[in-house]
């Protein structure tokens, strides 16, 4: 596709259900993002992406949060037993290459409250 | 640990005149800034970058200036118009992690007519 696409944009769940975020990168983009935006807070890293290679998962902030990425293209981005914390606006990126810092193509994301 | 702060939540100017959002960090092994803008409900666009050798980068009515030893950078919009009205985020790369970024919180610029 033209951009990246992410679904949904909203997501409206209660506590302690899981719930699944899917990114679509543009096509060719080798490497992947996911961050998040908290209330008043910075986009916060999450996990990276990058062909083949094992995901940089630093970012997580618990293990109720886990990432994959199928056939080096679509992610989704899981989180089990979900928190009121948890809210916020998560943000998926691409961008061809490697360590191409302006390349950034960010997606619309997915707005998710937790009730 | 906010290792990137924008300390204003907000900023107001007036159609025309200068807008200056500011930007501060920590880590002395940032050597790559970037601003993106943010419309509501979209994600983040890229809007310009510095590297760290530099002290000034200019396109159009944007510049951003870095003061390496304030460890401070800034955005000047000349002149600021209405669809400048967005959220502005800051961010530095260490330029050993593959492209990732840590972000400032943000500034919401309000451009009056």
């Amino acid at each position: 596709g033209a951009g990246v696409s992410q679904s949904p944009s909203n997501k409206v769940t209660e506590k302690g259900k899981d719930v699944e975020l899917r990114c679509d990168p543009i096509s060719g983009h080798t490497a992947l993002y996911w961050y998040r935006q908290s209330l008043g807070q910075g986009l916060e890293f999450l996990i990276y992406f990058q062909g083949n290679s094992a995901p940089d998962k630093s970012g997580l902030p618990s293990d109720r949060f886990s990432a994959e990425r199928t056939g080096g293209s679509v992610s989704t981005l899981t989180i089990q037993r979900t928190q009121q914390e948890d809210s916020a606006v998560y943000l998926c990126a691409s961008i061809e290459g490697q360590g191409a810092v302006y390349g950034y193509t960010f997606g619309s994301g997915t707005r998710l409250t937790v009730v | 640990d906010q290792q990137v702060k924008q300390n204003s939540p907000s900023l107001s100017v007036q159609e025309g005149r200068i807008s200056i959002l500011n930007c501060d960090y920590t880590n002395s092994m940032f050597d790559y800034f970037l601003w993106y803008k943010k419309y509501p409900a979209e994600g983040p666009t890229f809007l310009i970058s510095i590297s760290s050798i530099k002290d000034k980068n200019e396109d159009g009515r944007f510049t951003v200036f870095l003061n390496k030893s304030a460890k401070h950078l800034s955005l000047h919009i000349v002149p600021s118009q209405p669809g400048d009205s967005a959220v502005y985020f800051c961010a530095a790369s260490d330029g050993t992690s593959y492209g990732k970024l840590t972000f400032g919180q943000g500034t919401i610029l309000t451009v009056h007519p």
